[in-house]
């Protein structure tokens, strides 16, 4: 199975700064079949971006991932207060589907 | 718009059942694969089985292989997840959600919390 590693543990940044979070494969994730998901307190996550780097819907576009192989970035490019949660990477490209361990964004 | 919503969670003692219901609404059910993904209390997220759309072609992770079942009732637009001989390391929120294209997820219920204990 395939391992996702995602750093850091905890981001603690002030409003409009860029947040950089890291999901790092244990083997290459083909066709960059990588997910990420934002988890806010007491709620169910939400898909932000698939495909590694395809925003959804009504995303925002400060929101944006990027990475191939093995290395995979979500950045969030001017941090609103709404945006504190767990972020999660999700690879669904062999099985069984796997989930990194999730970094949470704090605001200072 | 679509909802997903689960029912079915409680307390449970170590080796009892429990079934876990998922219904749609917005969308038809059996156009989708689904899975359940679930959330032991302050941890992560894990997936647990996904099921196809015409419930033929399944899977499970190792940890609940052979005392977890996923099934599907397309015409009552409804998932389940039917749980037995379980453990305390069962204890999660669970949530069902609908897979889209080649495996991403979206969207999730809002999850129900099964308890396993003493």
């Amino acid at each position: 199975e395939i391992v996702l590693t995602q750093s850091p543990g905890t981001l603690s940044l002030s409003p409009g700064e860029r947040a950089t979070l890291s999901c790092r494969a244990s083997q290459s994730v083909r066709n960059n079949y990588l997910a990420w998901y934002q988890q806010k307190p007491g709620q169910a996550p939400k898909i932000l971006i698939s495909a590694a780097s395809r925003r959804a819907t009504g995303i925002p576009d400060r929101f944006s991932g990027s990475g191939s192989g093995t290395d995979f970035t979500l950045t969030i490019s001017r941090l609103e207060p709404e945006d504190v949660a767990v972020y999660y990477c999700h690879q669904y490209e062999s099985l069984p589907p796997t989930f990194g361990q999730g970094t949470k964004v704090e605001i200072k | 718009e679509v909802h997903l919503v689960e029912s079915g969670g409680g307390l449970v003692q170590p080796g009892g059942s429990l079934r876990l219901s998922c219904v749609v609404s917005g969308f038809s059910l059996s156009d989708y694969w689904m899975h359940w993904v679930r959330q032991a209390p302050g941890k992560g997220l894990a997936w647990v089985s996904r099921v196809s759309s015409d419930g033929t072609n399944i899977i499970y992770a190792e940890s609940v292989k052979g005392r977890f079942t996923i099934s599907r009732d397309n015409a009552k637009n409804a998932l389940y997840l039917e749980m037995s001989n379980m453990r305390v390391d069962d204890t999660a929120v669970y949530y069902c959600a609908r897979d889209r294209e080649q495996g991403w997820i979206d969207p999730w219920g809002q999850g129900t919390l099964v308890t396993v204990s003493s």
